[in-house]
């Protein structure tokens, strides 16, 4: 079964500075890759998505993020953080192909930026 | 484009009383999807539907949760007999077409509260 982890519950940065958050996925066959955002009280907001081709993929409000297949990982990045990027981020993966497209997300990163 | 539409916001129920949760997809979308959020096992797939037909129910607890769509136009989720452990946010989302590898578009979500 895929599985999705995000080894940092919690991550705080100081604004202006730079940001990886970390996932990593277990599956089998291709997976196709998404980091969502979750702002207090609202639904996730799709960041960015990895389906095909280069690598890099750049999304939303400055958020890129990269696959590395030999790694199993899809790590999230943002060259300098604002206060508004405060937020729960969630990355996700799905089945490439087949019949099932449910999403098996991580427990998520809560990411704090400080003044 | 108003996005995906979830009714109420907030509900809560006593134990043991029904609850009925609704969900508008937005339109055009041939897929709906049901999840459950919750502090303790995040993110958790819980059924989804293409055009109406529901195909993957492999998340719905077995006993008093229930999924409907009998129209394109909203789903529900209906739990019998509501116990305190079913207190979470429940998220609908839709997606243009799965079979092309459209992200899901998440609706506000849902607070179900069992006192």
């Amino acid at each position: 079964a895929q599985s999705v982890t995000q080894p940092d519950a919690r991550v705080t940065v100081s604004e202006g500075a730079s940001l990886q958050l970390r996932c990593k996925y277990s599956y089998s066959g291709t997976p196709y890759l998404f980091w969502y955002v979750q702002y207090p009280r609202q639904g996730l907001q799709l960041l960015l998505k990895y389906y095909s081709g280069d690598p890099v993929v750049q999304g939303v409000n400055g958020f890129e993020a990269e696959f590395i297949k030999s790694n199993s990982s899809f790590h999230l990045r943002k060259a300098s953080v604002h206060w508004s990027d405060s937020a729960v981020y969630f990355c996700a993966v799905r089945l490439w192909g087949g019949s099932n497209y449910k999403l098996t997300f991580g427990k998520g990163t809560l990411l704090t930026v400080t003044p | 484009n108003a996005g995906v539409i979830q009714t109420p916001r907030h509900k809560v129920t006593g134990k043991g009383q029904e609850a009925t949760l609704w969900c508008e997809p937005i339109s055009g979308h041939s897929a709906v999807f049901w999840y459950r959020q919750t502090i303790v096992q995040g993110l958790e797939f819980l059924t989804y539907f293409r055009n109406q037909a529901p195909i993957d129910d492999s998340g719905m607890p077995k006993e008093r949760f229930s999924a409907q769509m009998p129209n394109q136009s909203h789903s529900t989720l209906k739990i019998q007999s509501t116990q305190p452990q079913d207190s979470a946010v429940y998220l609908c989302a839709s997606s243009l077409d799965e079979l092309g590898g459209h992200e899901q578009y998440f609706g506000p979500g849902t607070r179900l509260t069992v006192l």
